[in-house]
């Protein structure tokens, strides 16, 4: 059970391209899920948090414009990354929270495998 | 601001050896502690989670240990295996949210 789909698993597209990156809970629903960036040999830094039917909650240093992010239902959560250059090339993982009992119930985590972005 | 530190940051063991990797976080007001295996170009598997009222968890060969005064976590894997090669990370959770604060990972080689 808790499986959570990312895809696509690899991207590589020109400067300028607004790529974006579906994350899926495939048995479960997801009220909140989580987006991470991954610089190689670097641990994962926390970008957003996406609410289902609200606006997602950003980190701070994170552009919410470079980096739109769409919860519209309970087990799909898209990134995309606007007008993409080559900075932007990184390791995008998702996460969803288990279902809990309480708001502040601090469920597990799910992850997806993760996308390759490589912005040529 | 809670910083999570894993040490040794690479290890590299012979088959069927016991290892200890550490963890230590700075704020220890955390609801709970987990240690994800990450294979080279993949995403996060969970291995265990301890909530910060428990004292540690076991799964196989995998135990892990939480001293939340201390700030400190132990992850010991007995009688390793070349299939346990992977980067392991610790994470914390604190504050409302469920924000996770990852560590900075341990590149661990089981070589035969």
């Amino acid at each position: 059970g808790a499986v959570v789909s990312q895809h696509p698993s690899r991207v590589i597209c020109k400067s300028g391209t607004s790529v974006k990156i579906e994350c899926r809970s495939l048995d479960f629903q997801a009220t909140t899920m989580f987006w991470y960036r991954q610089f190689p040999k670097q641990s994962l830094m926390l970008m957003a948090t996406s609410n289902e039917g609200s606006k997602a909650t950003y980190e701070q240093g994170v552009e919410k414009d470079k980096f739109l992010i769409n919860h519209a239902s309970l087990t799909l959560s898209t990134l995309t990354v606007t007008s993409a250059h080559p900075e932007d090339s990184s390791f995008y993982i998702c996460s969803a929270e288990s279902p809990g009992t309480g708001i502040l119930s601090n469920q597990p985590q799910h992850f997806g495998d993760g996308t390759r972005l490589s912005i040529l | 601001k809670q910083e999570v530190t894993q040490i040794p940051a690479a290890l590299s063991v012979p088959e069927g050896e016991n290892l200890v990797l550490n963890c230590s976080f700075t704020d220890s007001a955390i609801y709970n502690l987990q240690w994800f295996r990450q294979d080279p170009g993949k995403g996060l598997t969970s291995l265990l989670l301890i909530q910060s009222s428990q004292r540690e968890q076991t799964s196989g060969r995998l135990n892990a240990s939480l001293d939340k005064s201390s700030g400190r976590s132990t992850l010991y894997i007995a009688a390793s295996q070349p299939g346990d090669s992977a980067t392991y990370l610790c994470a914390v959770s604190a504050g409302g949210g469920n924000k996770l604060t990852f560590g900075t990972g341990t590149q661990l080689k089981v070589e035969l």
